[in-house]
Formats: structure tokens, C-alpha cells, sequence
């Protein structure tokens, strides 16, 4: 099975500062997807980047990217001049792309992230 | 994205009684639907996996009895929990995908259920 690991449960940063928050997961596919959810206090969850594992470029969207190694079985969120509504509880999540049907995702245990003004 | 939209936002029942969650799909056909769990501060729990017009596959550990889902249309998938008591008191999330490769599941807003 599946797993994902978020070993930072807090982390905090100075607002317009950069931060990154820190994913590592197991599997023994080659075929997946990587997402970063972030979850706000109003406790919607909002898809905030996702990776392609096939795919050796790294995604960015605006001023979030990520660094996947795969090899290393590593892949971290990086928010570039961090703003005040970027604090939320942050989930790294794994979803399998070799078992039709199997898109159920796996999620880490979360980061909380603090923007200090 | 696509707008996923569950239903009640927040719903407080008495133990004993049953409460039924809706999730809905407004703008695709979601042929499968996902339930979590999310106890204070963690992470969120798969519960089952829902698809369209058959039984839904319930992970190990939760109790199908209890946690009746029922996915009888492309765009609608009910959870209901019966015979509540206070330590299913959670905040409950659906997601809903159309089932292909490479498109997103998309999350509704979650309900909140109190059991007093």
C-alpha cells in the first residue's frame, strides 16, 4: 500500500518570504500523481499543484512549485513570497495512475503553515 | 473546476437517530464519489469509494452498516450514518471524479455532524 509522510506538522514564515514544506512518499508504481492540497479554515480543500510522475519537469503554478525527485521518492512544495491567505493546513496526497478506476487518493498527516505579518 | 456541492454544511442530531449527507456534482457526471473523515487537526480518511449504480467498496476498518452510502445517479451520492453516537461526531467530505485517468477529483465543501 501506499503511503505518504508530512514530517513538518507546523511551519511558519514571514509574509513575502518563501517557504517549503516538505512530502516524502512509498510506493512501488512507476505511474502516479502528486498533489498539494490546501485546506483553509473554512475547511474546503483546494487543489493547489499537481505533478504528473512521468513528467521530469517540475510543476509550478504562479508562485507555487514543486521539487519531485523521484528517485528519492521526494516532492515538496515551494510558495514563493508568501501571503497572508496562504495560511491553511497544507496536504501532500499520492493517487495511483496504473489501476483504472483506483483514484482514490492517499493523503499525508499535514502541515500546518503560519504567515507571521 | 468543477463544483462539487455537499449538503448539510453543519448538522446536529441525536444519538440514536440517523443523518443523511448529499453530495452533488453540478457540472459533470461523477461516475465515482469518495467519502472521508477528518477528525480535529488530521489528516483525511477514506471511508469508501462509491460508483455509480453498484455497491460501494468501504475501506478496512469502517463499518458499512453504520455508514450507508448509496450512489444511485451520476450525480448524486448520499452517506447516511445510522443509529448515531457521539464518537461519530467528524466533519465529513465527499469528492467526486468522472472517472477518467487524468482529470481531478474535485471536493465538496464538507458537513460538519455533531451527535449529542
Amino acid at each position: 500500500a501506499q503511503t505518504v509522510t508530512q514530517s513538518q506538522p507546523e511551519m511558519s514564515v514571514q509574509e513575502a518570504e518563501t517557504v517549503t514544506l516538505s512530502c516524502t512518499y512509498d510506493t512501488s508504481e512507476s505511474d502516479y500523481y502528486l498533489f498539494w492540497y490546501k485546506q483553509p479554515p473554512s475547511r474546503q480543500m483546494i487543489l493547489v499543484i499537481r505533478q504528473e510522475a512521468y513528467k521530469q519537469q517540475n510543476a509550478t503554478e504562479n508562485r507555487f512549485s514543486v521539487n519531485f525527485q523521484k528517485a528519492a521518492k521526494s516532492f515538496s512544495l515551494k510558495i514563493s513570497d508568501s501571503q497572508l491567505g496562504d495560511a491553511a493546513m497544507y496536504f501532500c496526497a499520492y493517487r495511483s495512475a496504473e489501476v483504472q478506476g483506483a483514484q482514490k487518493l492517499v493523503f499525508g498527516q499535514g502541515t500546518r503553515l503560519t504567515i507571521n505579518p | 473546476g468543477a463544483v462539487v456541492s455537499q449538503h448539510p454544511s453543519r448538522v446536529i442530531c441525536k444519538s440514536g437517530t440517523s443523518v443523511k449527507i448529499e453530495c452533488r456534482s453540478l457540472d459533470f457526471q461523477a461516475t465515482t464519489m469518495f467519502w472521508y473523515r477528518q477528525f480535529p487537526k488530521q489528516s483525511l480518511m477514506l471511508m469508501a469509494t462509491s460508483n455509480e449504480g453498484s455497491k460501494a467498496t468501504y475501506e478496512q476498518g469502517v463499518e458499512k452498516d453504520k455508514f450507508l452510502i448509496n450512489h444511485a445517479s451520476l450525480t448524486l451520492s448520499t452517506l447516511t450514518v445510522t443509529s448515531a453516537h457521539p464518537e461519530d461526531s467528524s466533519f465529513y467530505i465527499c469528492s467526486a471524479s468522472s472517472g477518467l485517468m487524468n482529470t481531478e477529483a474535485f471536493f465538496g465543501q464538507g458537513t460538519r455532524l455533531t451527535v449529542v
